[in-house]
């Protein structure tokens, strides 16, 4: 089955205490990327991958990180959460031909940082 | 810049009801991509529709139907004879080609409540 998964599907943790979101996809797409939402501002872009090793910031990249060392993988690294990282996390992965491809969204992180 | 608005932010009917969602949006390109996405209670984002900015031909599926009109710059999504099941937070996405063609500029999105 084609789809994109994330690990955890909830966090609760601590201001300070590093942490790893993983994301996986099987469609072997060529472009992944991070959103959080948000209550009232809809989900906002934190970086983007567009293929292995090209990562690039988003609209909203302060205090994360990511890497793409292979192409199926893409994680989310906050090295010192705080709480205004509380948010609901989405990966999502699409093609890229140039166009813009329908994003396939992973079932989402819900974190909290206390 | 890209923008997409949402004025809705709480709709509720009856089952049964038809309903509009309306999406506005904003952009200075002249090829571009409209996307709806449902998501539901269970919080996954579903996706809906994928729309480009050449094909202004209304669609219909099933319940559903969109309505592009790019003279308005907008995108309205209807549900016809509504379900409780149709509850859910609905996204409006444009697509913004400065986050390597793929980045998606959402609305605030609207939800729905749809009570039997």
């Amino acid at each position: 089955e084609a789809q994109v998964t994330q690990n955890p599907r909830y966090l609760i943790t601590v201001t300070g205490k590093k942490l790893t979101v993983t994301c996986s996809q099987n469609m072997n797409h060529e472009y992944m990327s991070w959103y959080r939402q948000d209550p009232g501002l809809g989900l906002r872009q934190i970086y983007y991958s567009m293929n292995v090793e090209v990562t690039d910031k988003g609209d909203v990249p302060e205090g994360y990180k990511v890497s793409r060392k292979e192409k199926r993988n893409f994680p989310l690294i906050l090295e010192s959460p705080s709480p205004n990282q509380t948010s609901l996390y989405f990966c999502a992965s699409s093609r890229r031909d140039g166009l813009t491809d329908t994003q396939y969204f992973g079932p989402g992180t819900r974190l909290t940082v206390l | 810049a890209q923008k997409v608005t949402q004025a809705q932010t709480e709709i509720s009917v009856v089952e049964k009801e038809d309903v509009t969602l309306d999406c506005v949006y904003e952009t200075r390109d002249t090829t571009y991509y409209l996307f709806w996405y449902k998501q539901p209670p269970s919080g996954e984002l579903v996706f809906l529709i994928r729309r480009n900015s050449f094909d202004e031909q209304n669609e219909i599926s099933g319940r559903y139907s969109w309505n592009f009109q790019k003279s308005t710059s907008s995108f309205n999504f209807t549900i016809t004879a509504s379900q409780v099941v149709d509850s859910a937070v609905y996204f409006c996405a444009l697509s913004d080609p400065s986050g390597g063609y793929n980045k998606l500029i959402f609305g605030a999105g609207t939800r729905l409540a749809v009570h039997p």
